[in-house]
């Protein structure tokens, strides 16, 4: 069984730029939850979606945003980038959300010059 | 409040030996607890779960304790490995608040030394 899939793995971009990333989770998880990681801040949660649907976010601006197609791959988009939004962006895929396990991606590395 | 940066606690053990690591949670609410392990360059590891209903479960070689009259959870390790040194979170989650989101620990790191 295939586990979590993020792409790519490493990203360099520059201040100003947006950039997409993208999440499959496990087959038949139907929950798709993105996360933060720094070093000052830990993990924060992004947002999660469950069947195309948003269900919650985190407490991040605007320029985070996300979607969830129909075979339940997820992917997000950060606009205007910062310095700050230099983090490793973990994706987790359950199957309900809630009290079910989440597995988590090996993660997008992205670094804003 | 946030905090401003993060201290991450430490625990060094010697191979062989059984580690403690503990965990306070916030949310008197949290029905649902995960420990995960966390090596460099790589995404966090499912260790083990456990659910408000209960005080203790046991995997290979791990055991997690809740205590929520104090709201805490541990995590032990029998004759650790080197192969367990890494960053061990715990996250909390309210299912019934609907939430849908985990809430994570600051981590610790543990070493082992051979």
């Amino acid at each position: 069984k295939a586990g979590v899939t993020q792409t790519p793995r490493y990203l360099i971009k520059t201040r100003g730029q947006q950039v997409t990333l993208s999440c499959s989770p496990i087959s038949g998880h139907r929950s798709v939850s993105w996360y933060q990681q720094t070093p000052g801040q830990g993990l924060q949660f992004l947002f999660e979606y469950f069947s195309e649907t948003q269900r919650n976010k985190g407490n991040f601006p605007g320029r985070f945003s996300g979607r969830q197609f129909s075979n339940s791959r997820s992917e997000m988009n950060v606009s205007t980038l910062e310095l700050g939004d230099s983090a490793l962006y973990l994706c987790a895929s359950s199957f309900s959300a809630g009290n079910y396990g989440y597995t988590f991606g090996s993660g997008t590395r992205l670094t804003v010059v | 409040g946030e905090s401003v940066g993060l201290h991450l606690p430490t625990l060094s053990v010697q191979e062989g030996d059984n580690s403690i690591i503990n965990c306070a949670y916030s949310n008197s609410a949290s029905d649902y607890f995960i420990w995960y392990k966390q090596e460099s360059g790589k995404g966090p590891q499912f260790i083990i779960d456990i659910r408000s209903n209960m005080d203790k479960r046991q995997g290979q070689r791990v055991t997690v304790l809740l205590n929520k009259t104090v709201k805490h959870l541990s995590l032990q390790i029998a004759a650790t490995q080197p192969g367990d040194s890494a960053v061990y979170f715990c996250a909390e989650n309210d299912s019934g608040g609907s939430n849908y989101k985990l809430t994570f620990g600051k981590g610790t790191l543990l070493t082992v030394n051979p």
